[in-house]
């Protein structure tokens, strides 16, 4: 257990329904990311947030996508009208920079399964 | 950051050591070399990291070549446990507060 939890640990929807999910980073962790794993695939990149300030998306991360830190503790990721392609793992990881290391702490990720 | 090639798989013998390579021949300066792995149905877990000087923790042991071209990550005496996807990362110093590219890593199989 890294200290990193996510929620749901797994869920399945229906194409075209609307989905969220939870990701509690270490408390004192300043440094907050979401990443999507396809099956064989290593982890890609979506976004991450300084505090509640979202840094960085990548092109991944369609206008279907939305992530949000709003007090700069935990954060959500929805997606809207899913579609079967976004059928993955979806990843959250946490790091502190003050501390000078940058490694980053990963959650046991939510599987979403689109149906 | 550089691009990073590691074999798709690997088999080891417990108790031996494994010793997993990754090139990343376009590295620049003031790049660093990460290693992470994933156990099947885990998150990602951080080993090590280092930029031009070998690199020791209580995981694993870390060897760049002087031209920093190459790296090895170094398992003493592998574990059943250690059966995991191995990730081989370069990022620059700048982007270590960054995002982790991912390429496909090295599976590695410890046998009895």
């Amino acid at each position: 257990d890294t200290g990193v939890s996510q929620n749901p640990r797994h869920k399945i929807t229906k194409r075209g329904q609307n989905v969220t999910f939870r990701c509690d980073p270490i408390s004192e962790h300043n440094r907050l990311y979401w990443y999507r794993q396809t099956l064989g695939q290593g982890p890609e990149f979506l976004t991450y947030f300084q505090n509640e300030a979202q840094l960085e998306k990548s092109r991944l991360l369609s206008d279907r996508f939305s992530a949000e830190r709003p007090k700069g503790s935990f954060s959500t990721l929805e997606i809207q009208r899913t579609e079967q392609g976004d059928s993955a793992m979806y990843l959250c990881a946490s790091s502190q920079l003050e501390t000078g290391t940058y490694e980053q702490y990963f959650g046991p990720g939510t599987r979403l399964t689109v149906t | 950051d550089a691009k990073t090639t590691q074999p798709p798989s690997m088999d080891c013998a417990e108790g031996r050591a494994a010793n997993l390579p990754c090139n990343h021949s376009t590295i620049s300066g003031n790049e660093y070399v990460y290693w992470y792995r994933q156990i099947h149905s885990q998150g990602p877990q951080y080993i090590i990291h280092g930029l031009k000087n070998n690199e020791t923790n209580e995981m694993a042991s870390l060897i760049i070549t002087e031209d920093r071209k190459s790296s090895t990550l170094i398992l003493p005496h592998a574990t059943l446990r250690d059966t995991a996807v191995y990730y081989c990362i370069v990022r620059a110093f700048y982007n270590q507060g960054g995002k982790l590219i991912f390429g496909q890593g090295t599976e590695l199989s410890v046998k009895p």
